[in-house]
């Protein structure tokens, strides 16, 4: 079936350094891919997706683009600052039935001052 | 701006006991899903829901669950007779359309079996 794999957390940064969180998935068919957030005590909101190949979905300074070749779905920022810090997960859904998500296991973000 | 809201936020109930969690979807979304998280480990899909009807369940959605839409606005997830093993987080999501992909998520609802 359709998975996600997310690289093991916690990244652990400085304010103002770079990001990339690795992200790579296995689908059949052409998947619609997402990175949602959940900051602490809160509930998942989408950060980005992407719906088809070479694609970059980006937002709030985030970007990732889809890289079929690759199968893989990085998330990519210049200069993080502590207010970044939360869970960030990966996710899927196929080109078939309702669009379930398919969710990676989470990665924690900590950016310290 | 349009959001999911649940309730209650926090549930605490014993082993055995029946359990009902609610969720108000965006007003003009036509899916709806649950998804749950125990604690530390990765979100799951549980069912999605059209047209009153369900269109799609996991393994993890056994007869013990079921959902209904009782009226225009609420969309619930019943779980009969609760396991020590349901503990988690539950988060309802809704989207507008099968090819609008984006789904808008819940605040979630945290269930404590004793």
């Amino acid at each position: 079936g359709d998975s996600v794999t997310q690289m093991e957390g916690p990244v652990t940064l400085s304010e103002e350094a770079f990001l990339t969180i690795n992200c790579t998935y296995t689908a059949t068919g052409y998947p619609s891919l997402f990175w949602y957030v959940q900051y602490p005590g809160e509930g998942l909101q989408l950060l980005l997706k992407a719906t088809k190949a070479d694609d970059k979905g980006s937002n709030k300074g985030f970007e990732a683009t889809y890289r079929k070749e690759t199968t893989s779905f990085h998330l990519e920022k210049g200069s993080v600052q502590v207010s970044d810090s939360a869970v960030y997960f990966c996710a899927l859904t196929s080109n078939t039935g309702f669009q379930k998500l398919v969710f990676g296991t989470g990665t924690r973000l900590l950016v310290s001052p | 701006e349009p959001e999911v809201t649940q309730t209650p936020s926090h549930q605490v109930t014993q082993m055995g006991q029946e359990v009902i969690l609610r969720c108000v979807p965006i007003s003009n979304h036509l899916y709806f899903y649950w998804y749950r998280q125990i604690l530390g480990q990765k979100v799951e899909f549980l069912v999605s829901f059209y047209n009153n009807e369900i269109s799609e369940k996991s393994e993890i959605f056994d007869d013990q669950f079921s959902v209904e839409r009782p009226d225009g606005s609420n969309f619930t997830l019943k779980i009969r007779s609760t396991k020590l093993e349901d503990s988690a987080m539950y988060f309802c999501a809704s989207s507008g359309g099968r090819t609008s992909y984006e789904q808008y998520f819940g605040p979630g609802t945290r269930l404590t079996v004793t």
